[in-house]
């Protein structure tokens, strides 16, 4: 069975300092990969997907970047941190290039940033 | 005007109630439909998963899908303190990567 992990769970970081969120899916291949934030009492908003190593689609413009250095390995990073990155980051994978198309979610980690 | 709209509660019901929630969206292209459910400080779970018109059930729960009406929605029977979640739906096209959530409605069931 597929089993997606993230880490860390919760992260407390000043303003201006760098990230580094983690998420790796198991028991897959070549997984389509995504990364959402949700604010407290709001919806879920895509900030990356991506369908292939190396392959990244930005749906947010901010001061966040992703990566995906291996085929079930995705990194969301910032090189200096604003208040209003504080959130809950969910990692999130779906079966690639096939007829199935609903998304499985991560355990999440939530980030405050102070 | 939002893409998918869903009223966020809070909804509190008695245990053993009948639980209806509900989303109405207004992208026609719209196929596949979903319903997470999420606890505090947890990721969403899947609980459903249906393509185009119809119902489906699963259990005490059934998804059903009007696409002439724009509109979908979660019956939850025999209703239990273990439901009380934020439940959300989610919506996409064919051949879209990408999923549209609702902003999710907030379930307390009360023993």
């Amino acid at each position: 069975s597929q089993t997606i992990h993230q880490w860390p769970a919760t992260l407390v970081q000043p303003v201006g300092s760098p990230l580094s969120l983690e998420c790796t899916v198991e028991g897959t291949s070549n997984p389509n990969l995504y990364w959402y934030r949700q604010a407290a009492g709001r919806g879920l908003q895509l900030l990356f997907y991506s369908v292939g190593i190396g392959q990244i689609s930005s749906e947010v413009p901010q001061n966040l970047s992703a990566s995906r250095p291996q085929d079930r390995q995705f990194i969301l990073s910032s090189k200096k941190l604003l208040l209003s990155d504080s959130g809950f980051y969910l990692c999130a994978w779906s079966p690639g290039g096939g007829a199935l198309y609903e998304q499985y979610f991560g355990p999440g980690t939530r980030l405050t940033v102070t | 005007q939002k893409e998918v709209e869903q009223d966020p509660g809070p909804l509190s019901v008695p245990e053993g109630a009948i639980v209806s929630l509900n989303c109405t969206y207004s992208n026609s292209a719209f196929q596949y439909f979903m319903w997470y459910r999420q606890y505090s400080r947890k990721g969403p779970e899947l609980l459903m998963y249906t393509y185009s018109s119809g119902n489906k059930e699963d259990g005490r729960f059934t998804a059903q899908v009007d696409k002439s009406s724009k509109y979908i929605s979660l019956f939850i029977r025999d209703s239990q303190p273990s439901d009380s979640a934020t439940y959300l739906c989610a919506m996409k096209d064919f051949g879209n990567e990408k999923l549209t959530f609702g902003t999710g409605t907030r379930l307390t069931i009360i023993p």
